[in-house]
């Protein structure tokens, strides 16, 4: 059974990064069937897709943040990351990392997300 | 606004059933998937590749697809089904970008 877990820091300052890691078990990051994805949800609103990385390194991000946006992985650990630059109280959220099908290009698995609250 | 639009919120009577609808340029192109959240947990798959279940979704769920309209349909629904319901597939560039629906918010009376 797949499984994927955020971690990192849920306060985030104004113009600071934001850092997450997803770390994925039951399944390899470097499996040519799936993309890795970050998707995020501020409080009461609805599902925005971030970004998404493939196993050869190629990324794909959202058009509206992509001079912020950076999706690296770590497949010694099996893990794949997300840096967001110059936050405001705007990307304060609720952020998963979920798995996106190759083929079918659904989002099949999701970590159970954290929330980043950004404020000083 | 998002590229793919759905009903903000839809009500169906215990047992009956509820079409839920998602509609956008890229779904002449691309097949929609449908997700279901419920309050305080991760969003789960239920429809994908218009009318396919995951394993372990109740078969009350189906899905379908006309011209620039996804639907996704729940028969007999069930108290359980109360939640928000989200459509996504690419954008219309057809770049590997993805959207999502705005959601829908389904009361089961």
């Amino acid at each position: 059974q797949v499984q994927l877990q955020e971690s990192g820091p849920g306060l985030v300052k104004p113009s600071q990064t934001l850092t997450l890691t997803c770390t994925v078990s039951g399944g390899s990051i470097s499996s040519r069937n799936y993309y890795w994805s970050w998707i995020r949800q501020p409080a009461g609103k609805g599902l925005e897709w971030i970004g998404r990385i493939y196993t050869t390194g190629s990324t794909n991000y959202n058009p509206s943040l992509r001079s912020r946006v950076t999706i690296s992985e770590d497949t010694s650990k099996n893990q794949f990351s997300l840096r967001l630059s110059s936050v405001t109280a705007a990307d304060t959220a609720v952020y998963y990392c979920a798995r996106l099908t190759y083929y079918y290009e659904s989002f099949d698995y999701w970590g159970q997300g954290i929330l980043v609250t950004v404020s000083s | 606004s998002s590229e793919l639009t759905q009903d903000p919120a839809v009500s169906v009577a215990l047992g009956q059933t509820v079409r839920i609808t998602c509609q956008g340029d890229s779904l002449r192109n691309y097949y929609a998937s449908w997700y279901q959240q419920k309050p305080g947990q991760a969003p789960i798959l239920v429809i994908y590749s218009k009318n396919n279940r995951p394993s372990g979704i109740p078969d009350r769920f189906s899905g379908s697809s006309s011209e620039n309209t996804a639907s996704l349909t729940i028969t007999g629904a069930q108290a359980e089904d109360e939640a928000d319901y989200y459509c996504n597939s690419r954008d219309r560039s057809g770049n590997h970008h993805w959207v999502f629906g705005g959601g829908t918010k389904l009361t089961v009376l």
